[in-house]
């Protein structure tokens, strides 16, 4: 079946311009993450997205970074005013529901909420 | 605060040898482990995970063993061979959240 998709595969853009950034997760996965990778660095958690309820936005390094995930499924993430320091390679992941301790959703345990990735969008700010 | 971290930044194996990759953590609450493998220009792939509740698993050439009293975990690859020259990272998460943490990652170069 297909796997994560993300577009665009490569984005040039000059400082301070708006970005848009979409995801399609593997259909049926309701949790959906997106996580950047700078140069020489791990991966940086941004955010998370789990059904309907309120997204973990706690990743999100400024209030230029938002993000929207559309009737459940594809995410959109938007960089304003792009900054030099926003050049990453920005990947998103999906993953079947995650249980939590208070049993809200069931979860193939087995997998450990194993995630899986896009090849992500590498973005370039002049 | 980095709470996984991977503190070789890279590590160099002859093909049939043994690789280990270490990564450490420091928060108590993270009940489940992962290691992921990335190539250049590709999404990073799941590699093998481990519960808290276990101290190794295996899968093939792959092994993980958990300490939870030293909140070390580490990925054994026997015999290694060069297609298993990549970035791993490892990752680790609480089962109150859905989120990892990942490490900064080690890349392993298998030399024929």
């Amino acid at each position: 079946g297909a796997g994560v998709s993300q577009s665009p595969s490569n984005k040039v853009t000059e400082k301070g311009k708006d970005v848009e950034l979409r995801c399609d997760p593997i259909s049926g996965h309701t949790a959906l993450y997106w996580y950047r990778q700078s140069l020489g660095q791990g991966l940086e958690f941004l955010i998370y997205f789990q059904g309907n309820s309120a997204p973990d936005k706690s990743g999100l390094p400024s209030d230029r970074f938002s993000a929207e995930r559309t009737g459940g499924s594809v995410s959109t993430l938007t960089i304003q005013r792009t900054q030099q320091e926003d050049s990453a390679v920005y990947l998103c992941a999906s993953s079947l529901p995650h249980i939590t301790s208070g049993g809200n959703y069931t979860n193939s345990m087995s997998s450990y909420n194993e995630q899986f990735f896009g090849p992500g969008t590498r973005l370039t700010v002049l | 605060d980095q709470q996984v971290k991977q503190n070789s930044p890279s590590l160099s194996v002859q093909e049939g040898r043994i690789s280990i990759l270490n990564c450490d953590y420091t928060n108590s609450m993270f009940d489940y482990f992962l290691w992921y493998k990335k190539y250049p220009a590709e999404g990073p792939t799941f590699l093998i995970s481990i519960s808290s509740i276990k101290d190794k698993n295996e899968d093939g050439r792959f092994t993980v063993f958990l300490n939870k009293s030293a909140k070390h975990l580490s990925l054994h690859i026997v015999p290694s061979q060069p297609g298993d020259s990549a970035v791993y990272f490892c990752a680790a998460g609480s089962s109150n959240t859905g989120k990892l943490i990942f490490g900064q990652g080690t890349t392993l170069q298998v030399k024929p």
